[in-house]
């Protein structure tokens, strides 16, 4: 079962646009939300994060919201830059089995035209 | 800026084979793991290691898999023997106390 639910495969979006990037979760123990951002052969890099203590944390042109009665946590680029062009992935932290561990969505390939 | 490095890149093996891949782990980051993702899938944990010792290898399929780190610094991951289905990227990430990970630029593996 998916813990970690990014239901989008991919999202297209024009330069300068907003992006928003979804993800759901499932397990209520999450307690710190992370985005990473991959290019093709390369590893992920962080991008930001949030704690469940809050509701909204911004860096730049990147937002990511918390809807924690939702279970719902977003991403929103603004403006949409080609150079984001990537696949972004949601990642949740918790404690399991005494450890803290990351639960990993599938990702989101984000297109932006020019 | 300090990074975790993998080796090597790119490998190409047959199955039955053995392989290894090696990651240095960003200086003072006790925490080190190894990843599986496969293509379309996000990032699985197959090991975690804290300083030397394993935290979590609950994932790790150990009849095939092995995964050391010795001295608590660098880690090498182990297949033996190499299946078709064990073909994709290996990832190896690193993180200081804390949540976030500092991840390496991974080991594409082949299995032919």
């Amino acid at each position: 079962d998916q813990q970690v639910k990014q239901n989008s495969p991919s999202l297209s979006v024009q330069e300068g646009r907003i992006s928003i990037l979804n993800c759901d979760y499932t397990n209520s123990m999450f307690d710190y939300f992370l985005w990473y951002k991959k290019y093709p052969a390369e590893g992920p890099t962080f991008l930001i994060s949030i704690s469940s203590i809050k509701d909204k944390n911004e860096d730049g042109r990147f937002t990511v919201f918390l809807n924690k009665s939702a279970k719902h946590l977003s991403l929103h680029i603004v403006p949409s830059q080609p150079g984001d062009s990537a696949v972004y992935f949601c990642a949740a932290s918790g404690i399991s089995g005494g450890s803290e561990k990351l639960v990993f969505g599938k990702g989101t390939k984000l297109t932006v035209n020019p | 800026e300090a990074e975790v490095a993998q080796s090597p890149r790119y490998k190409i093996t047959e199955k039955s084979q053995a392989v290894a891949f090696w990651c240095d782990p960003i200086s003072g980051h006790a925490t080190l793991y190894w990843y599986r993702q496969i293509l379309g899938q996000g990032p699985e944990l197959l090991v975690q290691f804290q300083d030397e010792s394993v935290v979590d290898d609950s994932q790790l399929p150990k009849d095939r898999f092995s995964a050391e780190r010795l001295k608590g610094v660098d880690s090498t991951l182990k297949i033996q023997p190499a299946e078709l289905g064990d073909s994709a990227m290996y990832l190896c990430a690193s993180s200081p106390v804390g949540n976030e990970q500092f991840f390496g630029p991974g080991t594409r593996l082949t299995v032919l």
